[in-house]
């Protein structure tokens, strides 16, 4: 089984602050590992994905994250918080292997305050 | 980019009655969609995967026959919400598969549907 956790439900940070929204995930094999956001009533937006070599993932918006294989966990980070960064954020996990499906987090709400 | 669409983006209805609602891949064929439902401040949840000219999968806890899913063509899955009630009322997500490489997913806009 692969699961996902998010520990934050709610992370607040001052703009042009550096962010940080945290994953850890668990899965049985090699994972492929994604962030996702989301804005009130909208679908998911796709803002980056681990799925082999550099560990440092560069993004959209200016997002970035990384893989640490050790500690199990894909941090989503950005140097310079917007307030139009306010989202919801889900990480999200499957496995590299065949037709696996992806288990989400349970999310985070990001709050950038002006 | 792929891109999913989906239809309506918004849909009120009567209890008791039934609401469609259509996932389209725009600029790839998708073998493969899902269907997720999504409460207020909470995660998506899978309901189930719809596979092109097969019965869809649906993940523990779904009633098959009150979420209908048919997928008809390698570009539409339809979610058919039966005899809809308020507890129904939620955010529907579709995605779809991208065949080949690592079969990256691409979400749908979403579909909120509140029943009365």
């Amino acid at each position: 089984a692969q699961s996902v956790a998010q520990p934050e439900d709610q992370v607040n940070v001052a703009e042009g602050n550096p962010l940080t929204v945290k994953c850890t995930y668990s899965v049985s094999g090699n994972p492929y590992l994604f962030w996702y956001v989301q804005y009130p009533n909208r679908g998911l937006q796709f803002l980056l994905k681990y799925i082999t070599g550099d560990n440092l993932v560069k993004g959209s918006y200016g997002f970035e994250a990384e893989f640490n294989k050790s500690q199990t966990s894909f941090h989503l980070k950005k140097p310079s918080a917007l307030v139009s960064d306010s989202a919801l954020y889900f990480c999200a996990v499957r496995i590299n292997s065949g037709y696996s499906t992806l288990t989400f987090g349970k999310g985070t709400m990001l709050l950038v305050s002006p | 980019g792929a891109v999913v669409s989906q239809h309506p983006s918004w849909v009120i209805c009567k209890s008791g009655t039934s609401v469609k609602i259509e996932c389209r891949s725009l600029d790839f064929q998708a073998t493969t969609m899902f269907w997720y439902r999504q409460f207020p401040k909470q995660s998506l949840m899978l309901m189930a995967t719809s596979n092109e000219g097969s019965k869809a999968t649906y993940e523990q806890g779904v009633e098959k026959d009150k979420f209908l899913i048919n997928h008809a063509s390698l570009t539409l899955s339809t979610l058919t919400v039966t005899s809809a009630h308020p507890e129904d009322s939620s955010f529907y997500i579709c995605s779809a598969r991208v065949p080949g490489g690592f079969n990256e997913q691409f979400f749908g806009p979403g579909t909120r549907l509140t029943v009365l």
